[in-house]
C-alpha cells in the first residue's frame, strides 16, 4: 500500500480482555517497529522485525505482550489480560533497509491504534 | 546500547525567536542519527538526518541539526519560530533498530 496501515484506529476494551492491533507495512519494506506513546513517556521501544532474523524483543514490557510478523508483511501486536497501565497509542512504522542504506533508513509510522482500558 | 536523550519535555518560545530543542546521543558506534516531528493530531514524519558527510543538516520547514561528536550531541534550531512550529519533537538514533527520546513539546507564543 502507499503508507503504513493500522487498525483499530480506537479500541476500547475492559481490563483483563485480550486485544490485537493490526499493522499493515508499506509494501516491500523489510523492517517493521512497534512502539508505544504514553502521555508523558515519549516513544517507547516495544519490538523489532527485519526479514528472516530473529525479532528484537526487547523492549516489550511483560509476557502479557507478544507481536508476530506473518510472511514477512502484515504484524500483530497482542496484549493479553490488558491493565488499564497499557492504554496509549500503539505505532507501527516500517522501513526498507538494505546493506546500502543500513541504519540510515527513515521509518514511515502508521496513524496508530489508541488502546483505551476501562 | 544506543539511546538518546532530549532535554527539555517542554519548550516555549515566542513566536520570531529562535527555537533549541536539545538532544545527546550515546553509542559504540558512529551513529545515525534523526529528528522526527508529531503535528497536533498527525502521524510521525521526517525532518532531517544524519547519516555521514556535512555534519550541520538541514530540514524541513527551515530547520537544522548539527552533529558534535566531542558533544556527543545532535541539537535541532530554527532561526525564527512560527506559530506552525507548535508540535511535538523526538530525536533518534539509528543502530540494528530505531530508538527514541522521550520528546519535546514546542510551544510557540504570539
Amino acid at each position: 500500500g502507499a503508507g503504513v496501515s493500522q487498525s483499530p484506529s480506537n479500541k476500547v476494551t475492559e481490563k483483563g480482555k485480550d486485544v490485537e492491533l493490526r499493522c499493515d507495512p508499506i509494501s516491500g519494506h523489510t523492517a517493521l517497529y512497534w512502539y508505544r506513546q504514553s502521555l508523558g513517556q515519549g516513544l517507547e521501544f516495544l519490538i523489532y522485525f527485519q526479514g528472516n532474523s530473529a525479532p528484537d524483543k526487547s523492549g516489550l514490557p511483560s509476557d502479557r505482550f507478544s507481536a508476530e510478523r506473518t510472511g514477512g508483511s502484515v504484524s500483530t501486536l497482542t496484549i493479553q489480560r490488558t491493565q488499564q497501565e497499557d492504554s496509549a497509542v500503539y505505532l507501527c512504522a516500517s522501513s526498507l533497509v538494505s546493506s546500502r542504506t543500513r541504519g540510515a533508513n527513515v521509518l514511515t509510522f502508521g496513524a496508530g491504534s489508541r488502546l483505551t482500558v476501562l | 546500547a544506543q539511546s538518546v536523550t532530549q532535554l527539555g519535555s517542554h519548550v516555549s518560545v515566542s513566536e520570531g525567536a529562535l527555537v533549541l530543542l536539545r538532544c545527546n546521543y550515546s553509542s559504540s558506534v558512529p551513529p545515525y542519527l534523526f529528528w522526527y516531528v508529531q503535528y497536533p493530531n498527525q502521524g510521525l514524519q521526517l525532518l532531517l538526518k544524519y547519516t555521514t558527510g556535512a555534519t550541520l543538516v538541514k530540514g524541513i520547514n527551515g530547520f537544522e541539526a548539527e552533529f558534535k561528536k566531542s558533544e556527543t550531541s545532535f541539537h535541532l534550531t530554527k532561526p525564527s519560530a512560527h506559530m506552525s512550529d507548535a508540535a511535538e519533537y523526538f530525536c533518534a538514533v539509528s543502530g540494528r533498530d530505531m530508538r527514541f527520546g522521550a520528546g519535546t513539546r514546542l510551544t510557540v507564543k504570539p
